[in-house]
């Protein structure tokens, strides 16, 4: 596609339950990232994939939450049994290719827990 | 470890003027650095990208330097214009083995009064 594309924009869940956010990144773009975004915080990484591979998962807050990429895609962003620190925007950012590429970001996945 | 830091954190200034953004990293060792600009509920837009062979680069009336030995980096915006207020967030890709990161400052939030 034309730019990163992130869904949904803006979910609404309550404590405990699951949640899926979707990145589709530019056509091409073999670097995959996610970033999350709290009120009034910087930008925390959370994970990268180059393809389908993700070598560094240190970045994830817990083990509620997981990411998986399939064909070189489309990335699913899942997290389990959320909790209201949860609550953030999660930004999806894709490169041409790792180490020097240029990062073009989504407009994001607004999360609220309830 | 890579920290970023961005002075002011926001800045107001009447139409017009010509400003300077601020940006300074600890360790020299990076890839690039990147300048972006998000607006109140969006994504980041990308800016600039400065590799780290590069003193400098410019885009339309925005130019950004880099002065790797001093840790800094300074977005210059020339006749800025209310469309200009946003935050701006400057980011360095750390040279560090197996680290795709991007290290992101805190911002300047940017409001050009008409």
């Amino acid at each position: 596609g034309a730019g990163v594309s992130q869904s949904p924009s803006n979910k609404v869940t309550e404590k405990g339950k699951d949640v899926e956010l979707r990145c589709d990144p530019i056509s091409g773009h073999t670097a995959l990232y996610w970033y999350r975004q709290s009120l009034g915080q910087g930008l925390e990484f959370l994970i990268y994939f180059q393809g389908n591979s993700a070598p560094d998962k240190s970045g994830l807050p817990s083990d509620r939450f997981s990411a998986e990429r399939t064909g070189g895609s489309v990335s699913t962003l899942t997290i389990q049994r959320t909790q209201q620190e949860d609550s953030a925007v999660y930004l999806c950012a894709s490169s041409l290719r790792l180490g020097g590429g240029e990062l073009f970001f989504g407009e994001g996945s607004r999360l609220t827990v309830l | 470890k890579q920290e970023v830091t961005q002075i002011p954190a926001a800045l107001s200034v009447p139409e017009g003027e010509n400003l300077v953004l601020n940006c300074s990293f600890t360790d020299s060792a990076i890839y690039n650095l990147q300048w972006f600009r998000q607006d109140p509920g969006k994504g980041l837009t990308s800016l600039l990208l400065i590799q780290s062979s590069q003193r400098e680069q410019t885009s339309g009336r925005l130019n950004a330097s880099l002065d790797k030995s001093s840790g800094r980096s300074t977005l210059y915006i020339a006749a800025s214009q209310p469309g200009d207020s946003a935050t701006y967030l400057c980011a360095v890709r750390p040279r560090i083995q197996g680290a795709q990161k991007l290290v992101f400052g805190q911002g300047t939030r940017l409001t050009i009064n008409p």
